[in-house]
């Protein structure tokens, strides 16, 4: 059983760039998740999207944007990058009902921002 | 809103040295309190989710308790393979599934 895979692991860009990074949830999970994880800290939430809807969201800016697909895959976009967007930046999924709320997380993308 | 302190910041035992890592949580009605291990450059992997006071939940050497207002990770007989920062979260009740992090323990085991 496939876990949750992200692509993709590391990514460089320049600041004012714009940047797409991608989700497969694991088998049977619905909802995902995504957070920002600077260096020494613990992830802070973006967003979460379910049924392809953003159904909660996180203290970032509108910058930050995602989309899910029907397959339950999905995408977080961040435009006008900026120095402190560098991060490690984490997918989980999870199921939303059925006592299956506990998140997996996939193994991230290293964003680095120059 | 949701806070998370996790002590110590950083750890270093002997092989063999038991210990504990504290979690202190407020959250106004507790889904879930949720432990992860994670390894530098690598997304947390899960551990425990445990659910209300007195509950305990072990595997291997690692057992977690909770209480109201915090939980605890207490590590038996560590082993090298144990180093890693943990990670603890909490899930409120209120509708919401984030899951709101501590900025974890970093473990360090020496042989």
């Amino acid at each position: 059983d496939a876990g949750v895979t992200q692509s993709p692991t590391h990514l460089i860009k320049t600041r004012g760039q714009q940047v797409t990074l991608r989700c497969s949830p694991k088998s049977g999970h619905d909802t995902v998740s995504w957070y920002q994880q600077a260096l020494g800290q613990g992830p802070q939430f973006i967003f979460q999207y379910y049924e392809e809807e953003e159904r909660q969201r996180g203290n970032f800016p509108d910058r930050f944007s995602g989309h899910q697909f029907p397959n339950y895959s999905s995408e977080l976009n961040v435009n006008a990058l900026l120095l402190g967007d560098s991060a490690l930046y984490l997918c989980a999924s999870s199921r939303l009902y059925g006592g299956q709320e506990t998140q997996y997380f996939g193994p991230g993308t290293r964003l680095l921002v120059l | 809103e949701d806070q998370v302190t996790q002590s110590p910041e950083a750890l270093r035992l002997q092989e063999g040295e038991s210990s504990s890592l504290n979690c202190s949580y407020t959250v106004s009605g507790l889904r879930g309190l949720f432990w992860y291990r994670q390894d530098p450059g690598k997304g947390p992997e899960f551990l425990f989710t445990l659910y209300s006071a007195g509950e305990e939940k072990e595997k291997e050497r690692l057992k977690a308790t909770l209480t109201k207002k915090e939980s605890f990770l207490h590590i038996t007989a560590p082993k090298p393979e144990d180093s890693a920062t943990y990670l603890c979260a909490v899930q409120a009740l209120r509708g919401n599934e984030k899951l709101t992090f501590g900025t974890g323990t970093r473990l360090t085991i020496i042989p």
